[in-house]
């Protein structure tokens, strides 16, 4: 099992350029969820998926989009990058979307916005 | 914005030795509280999850506590060894099933 795997590990960007964050899960796990992390920052959550079919906004959504392509892969999109969205991006993933249940992360995509 | 708060921000300790550190969070609204070990270059590994006022968690030589009430948990590291070495985050889980997480203890075990 490779768990949860992101694409690519690292990026840069110019600012206004558009990306698109990959991220895959081989666990059947029904909710996916995208963090960044930044210096002195928890993890904040940007966007989640508590099953196929279904996107919510997290704490922090404004600047991204997402698409839940199918049960394993849960994509993060950046239309018009900015400087601000300079960070250490993480996928996560857990059998269901409840208090109990761990979120397993993906290793991280360190984006540059320049 | 929920505050998670963890303390100390960072520590270094000798190999052997045993620690302990806090996270702190708002008591109303409390489903969970997660705890997770990040190494360096690596993804976070879930440690422990704890629900009940009174709580205590192990697993080998890490152990936790938890107070709902007054809106607290513990980590301790029992002989402390250089593989110890990571950061330690918390995350409280609301009502709406998010996890929000403090920005961790960075520990560093001396040999």
């Amino acid at each position: 099992n490779a768990g949860v795997t992101q694409t690519p590990k690292f990026q840069v960007l110019k600012t206004g350029q558009s990306m698109t964050l990959q991220c895959a899960q081989d666990m059947n796990h029904n909710s996916m969820y995208w963090y960044r992390q930044d210096p002195g920052m928890g993890l904040r959550l940007i966007y989640y998926s508590a099953s196929e079919g279904t996107t919510d906004k997290g704490e922090v959504p404004n600047g991204y989009n997402v698409s839940r392509l199918n049960k394993r892969e849960f994509s993060l999109r950046l239309e018009s990058a900015a400087p601000s969205q300079t960070s250490v991006y993480f996928c996560a993933s857990s059998e269901i979307r409840a208090p109990t249940d761990t979120q397993y992360f993906g290793p991280g995509t360190r984006l540059t916005v320049l | 914005i929920l505050n998670v708060e963890q303390s100390p921000q960072s520590l270094h300790v000798q190999e052997g030795d045993s620690t302990n550190f806090t996270c702190s969070f708002p008591s109303s609204n409390f489903y969970a509280l997660h705890w997770y070990r990040w190494e360096t270059a690596k993804s976070p590994e879930a440690l422990f999850v704890m629900t009940l006022n009174g709580d205590e968690k192990k697993k080998g030589r890490i152990s936790a506590t938890l107070n709902t009430k007054e809106g607290y948990s513990y980590l301790y590291i029992k002989g402390s060894q250089p593989e110890d070495s990571a950061t330690y985050l918390c995350a409280k889980v609301t009502g709406a099933n998010n996890l929000f997480f403090g920005t961790g203890t960075r520990l560093t075990v001396i040999p």
